[in-house]
């Protein structure tokens, strides 16, 4: 079975760091871009970054570049986010979410079910 | 990087056609053939029903079907279901590695 499981979610003061990890299992995790997606409470879903099989291609979304980093171990099968410098309205529900292929054009399939990050003081 | 525009809400009654639109720009819905829709029903994981602007992954109901004219995409649910009362995205690549959402429409079943 195809799955990916969060983990690392908590809460967290302003300014604070944390690290998310998804842990994919049931395909060959190095032959897929992964993505990272939230949802602040009440708000839509948001692309926060992408990484390619290879981590060669690395994106993010404006709101968290510079603060945010992206990562992935193949050997481990795992995706990460570390989150720098967080800040209120990081609040959200963070998925991991699988593309289609080694390439990223928003077919996400599978999502992990989610990890809760609260960044208050 | 702005949002897609979705309408906020939209209704209809069971057996009913409704059709949600998404409207961006010539950088992302119109530029590229790489639409997508996902189900989400408040607590539980989005789901996929549409990529490539009108492609049903397996599994998925050919009553939900998509389209796109210019910078609006659509998506077109008919034989309405109380089971399809939910929030419904649509999803466009804007390039170089990025994607877009849109903000979301709640589905109303009557």
């Amino acid at each position: 079975e195809v799955q990916l499981v969060e983990s690392g979610g908590g809460l967290v003061k302003p300014g604070g760091s944390l690290r998310l990890s998804c842990a994919a299992s049931g395909f060959t995790f190095s032959s897929y871009s992964m993505n990272w997606v939230r949802q602040a409470p009440g708000k839509g879903l948001e692309w926060v970054s992408s990484i390619s099989s290879s981590s060669s291609y690395i994106y993010y979304a404006d709101s968290v570049k510079g603060r945010f980093t992206i990562s992935r171990d193949n050997a481990k099968n795992s995706l990460y986010l570390q989150m720098n410098s967080l800040r209120a309205e990081d609040t959200a529900v963070y998925y991991c979410a699988r593309e289609s292929g080694d390439y990223v054009e928003g077919w996400f399939d599978p999502w992990g079910q989610g990890t809760l990050v609260t960044v208050s003081s | 990087q702005s949002a897609l525009t979705q309408p906020r809400s939209v209704s209809g009654s069971p057996g009913e056609s409704v059709t949600i639109s998404c409207t961006g720009t010539s950088s992302d819905v119109g530029g590229f053939e790489y639409v997508s829709w996902y189900q989400h029903h408040p607590g539980k994981v989005p789901k996929v029903l549409i990529y490539d602007v009108h492609k049903w992954p397996s599994g998925v109901s050919n009553r939900f079907s998509g389209s796109k004219s210019g910078n609006t995409a659509s998506l077109t649910i008919s034989g309405l279901q109380p089971e399809d009362d939910a929030y419904y995205y649509c999803c466009s690549y804007a390039g170089t590695y990025r994607v877009v959402f849109g903000g979301g429409t709640k589905l109303t079943v009557l």
